[in-house]
């Protein structure tokens, strides 16, 4: 029983534009979505998180959305920059349930 | 500076020799996890612990063995890996269990080859 899917497996994104990454959820009533981010050969590393009794947290260029409706999150990055090119993780709290990444690569 | 440290780095085994990889957080964090990650799994979580002395099986803890002695370490075991565990290995670590924002920091990972 998958609880998080990220059912793209990569992006690309030119420079300056917005990274939009989705994630749909099951199983869940009042809970904590979080985004990590990996770099290769790092360990994740947490970007931003949101409760679900919000339905936006914004951090600088990082905006997570959530509709608890369509049971969907999307990690908005605005202007995208080559240093975002990672893999990013969204995840259920608060065990962390990760779905299985979306890799994102940031164009110059 | 705060850390979670796993060693080895890269290892590479054959089957049926038992192995430990060790995690180490300089945090005084009370919670600590291991996890692995597969292609097109994200990462799966293999044991945790919520203090000295407690563990408990996570979602894929068989083939595992974990111990928690004391805050700081928390070993991984694997008494006779077999290829199927062959993976990335993530140690991590955070301040409590059982809170629903969950912040863990993770360590640098663990490239575990059984052949």
């Amino acid at each position: 029983d998958q609880q998080v899917k990220q059912n793209s497996p990569s992006l690309s994104v030119q420079e300056g534009r917005i990274s939009i990454l989705n994630c749909d959820y099951t199983n869940s009533m009042f809970d904590y979505f979080l985004w990590y981010k990996k770099y290769p050969a790092e360990g994740p590393t947490f970007l931003i998180s949101i409760s679900s009794i919000k339905d936006k947290n914004e951090d600088g260029r990082f905006t997570v959305f959530l509709n608890k409706s369509a049971k969907h999150l999307s990690l908005h990055i605005v202007p995208s920059q080559p240093g975002d090119s990672a893999v990013y993780f969204c995840v259920k709290g608060n065990k962390l349930v990760f779905g299985a990444g979306t890799i994102l690569r940031v164009k110059s | 500076e705060a850390q979670v440290t796993q060693n080895p780095r890269y290892l590479i085994t054959v089957t049926g020799k038992k192995l430990t990889v060790t995690c180490s957080q300089n945090m005084n964090h009370e919670y600590m996890s291991w996890y692995r990650q597969d292609p097109g799994l994200g990462l799966r979580q293999i044991y945790y612990s919520m203090n000295v002395e407690v563990t408990d099986k996570g979602d894929v803890p068989e083939g595992y063995k974990v111990s928690r002695k004391e805050k700081r370490n928390f070993p991984l075991i694997l008494e006779s890996p077999s290829p199927n565990q062959t993976s990335l290995y993530f140690c991590a670590s955070s301040p409590q269990a059982g809170v629903a924002k969950n912040i863990q920091y993770f360590g640098a990972g663990t490239r575990l080859s059984v052949l």
